[in-house]
């Protein structure tokens, strides 16, 4: 099966700075790559994906970028906010499911 | 984005007994739903996937007979744990899929205490 494994495990970042996490994965029959946020209590909230036909997309502050050659991608958020602070997973698709990483926890330091 | 209800949102059984949890899909016919289990800290598991109509695929360690699943129409699926143990105590997440292009998303969770 599919081994994904996410880097770092926690990450705090000064309010403003920016956070990087990335998403290495073993199936290169996946296509498509999503990141995913859960607060505490709740369930995961789809933020950014990518198909594997494009590089990188972006949203606002959002953005992800895909390296399929080496097998990887990854989660940049600019500008952080204290409403950032959450886990955040990414999942990559292959064999008809998603396969989540270990998580971030990420936390903004006002 | 597509929205997933779930409930009860939490619920307490005693050891024995059995529970029911609901999930639909609100705005949307998810031919393809899944469920998941989290425990404290740690990633989400896949259980299951069922399809509208046909039995639920279980992950290799799941039991079927434990965790029976129904998928009767294109908003709603069903997942039973019976005869429930203080282990199966955890925060079972639903999630519905767009026919294409794979966009998935997740309910908001039932968290369950078995006592």
């Amino acid at each position: 099966g599919e081994n994904v494994e996410q880097h770092p495990s926690t990450l705090s970042v000064q309010e403003g700075d920016s956070a990087v996490i990335k998403c290495t994965y073993s199936d290169s029959a996946s296509n498509y790559f999503p990141w995913y946020k859960q607060e505490l209590g709740k369930g995961p909230q789809l933020i950014i994906d990518i198909r594997s036909n494009v590089g990188e997309k972006k949203d606002q502050r959002i953005a992800v970028t895909l390296n399929k050659t080496a097998k990887h991608f990854s989660l940049h958020i600019t500008e952080t906010q204290p409403e950032d602070s959450a886990v955040y997973f990414c999942a990559p698709f292959g064999n008809e499911k998603l396969t989540f990483g270990t998580g971030t926890r990420l936390t903004i330091i006002p | 984005g597509a929205v997933v209800s779930q409930h009860p949102s939490w619920v307490i059984c005693k050891s024995g007994t059995s529970v029911k949890i609901e999930c639909r899909s609100l705005d949307f016919q998810a031919t393809t739903m899944f469920w998941y289990r989290q425990f404290p800290k740690q990633s989400l598991m896949l259980m299951a996937t069922s399809n509208e109509g046909s039995k639920a695929t279980y992950e290799q360690g799941v039991e079927k007979d434990k965790f029976l699943i129904n998928h009767a129409s294109l908003t709603l699926s069903t997942l039973t744990v019976t005869s429930a143990h203080p282990e199966d105590s955890s925060f079972y997440i639903c999630s519905a899929r767009l026919q294409f292009p794979y966009e998935q998303y997740f309910g908001p969770g039932t968290r369950l205490t078995v006592t």
